[in-house]
């Protein structure tokens, strides 16, 4: 079946921009994550959705991050105000429970200029 | 606060080799503890997810072990093929799912 997909696969913004992300979770997954990797970093948590329950923000940098996520569909990540230290590639995964494997989008790469 | 490492950062051995990846997490109340391979340019596939109740997954050519008391897990790659160079990511899971992920250990082998 299909995977998580992930869109656009490359945004080019100036700094001050906002941006918007969209993740397509794996269909039935009640799970959904964004992670970011800076370049020579390793992956960050953002933000966690679990069906209907409240998300866990606890990994967003700073209130220029929000997230959404329609029922248990699809997720907008929105950074306004972007700033150059946002570039980074935005993954976004699910999974079946909130312990379960998680299944990784392509990702999508951003470039504040 | 979680911390994952990775040992070695990179490696490289001819094809035919047998390897170990070692990963080192600080806080042993994980709930699982899974391994991905990335490639150039693409996502994160799954390997194998250990839960915090076993000791061992395998999958092919591939046995992740996990000792929780002494907060280490390791990753056998047997007979290495140049189709398994990439970089090699370990992560803990909470018990919110949420992943705390190593730096990776990327993975070069050479025909």
């Amino acid at each position: 079946g299909a995977g998580v997909s992930q869109s656009p696969s490359n945004k080019v913004t100036e700094k001050g921009k906002d941006v918007e992300l969209r993740c397509d979770p794996i269909s039935g997954h009640t799970a959904l994550y964004w992670y970011r990797q800076r370049l020579g970093q390793g992956l960050e948590f953002l933000i966690y959705f679990q069906g209907n329950s409240a998300p866990d923000k606890s990994g967003l940098p700073s209130d220029r991050f929000s997230a959404e996520r329609t029922g248990e569909s699809v997720s907008t990540l929105t950074i306004q105000r972007t700033q150059q230290e946002d570039s980074a590639v935005y993954l976004c995964a699910s999974g079946n429970s909130g312990t379960d494997t998680q299944y990784f989008g392509p990702g999508t790469r951003l470039t504040v200029l | 606060k979680q911390e994952v490492t990775q040992i070695p950062a990179a490696l490289s051995v001819p094809e035919g080799e047998n390897l170990v990846l070692n990963c080192s997490f600080t806080d042993s109340a994980i709930y699982n503890l899974q391994w991905f391979r990335q490639d150039p340019g693409k996502g994160l596939t799954s390997l194998l997810l250990i839960q915090s109740s076993q000791r061992e997954q395998t999958s092919g050519r591939l046995n992740a072990s996990l000792d929780k008391s002494s907060g280490r897990s390791t990753l056998y790659i047997a007979a290495s093929q140049p189709g398994d160079s990439a970089t090699y990511l370990c992560a803990a899971g909470g018990s919110q799912g949420n992943l705390i992920f190593g730096k990776g250990t990327k993975l070069s082998v050479k025909p």
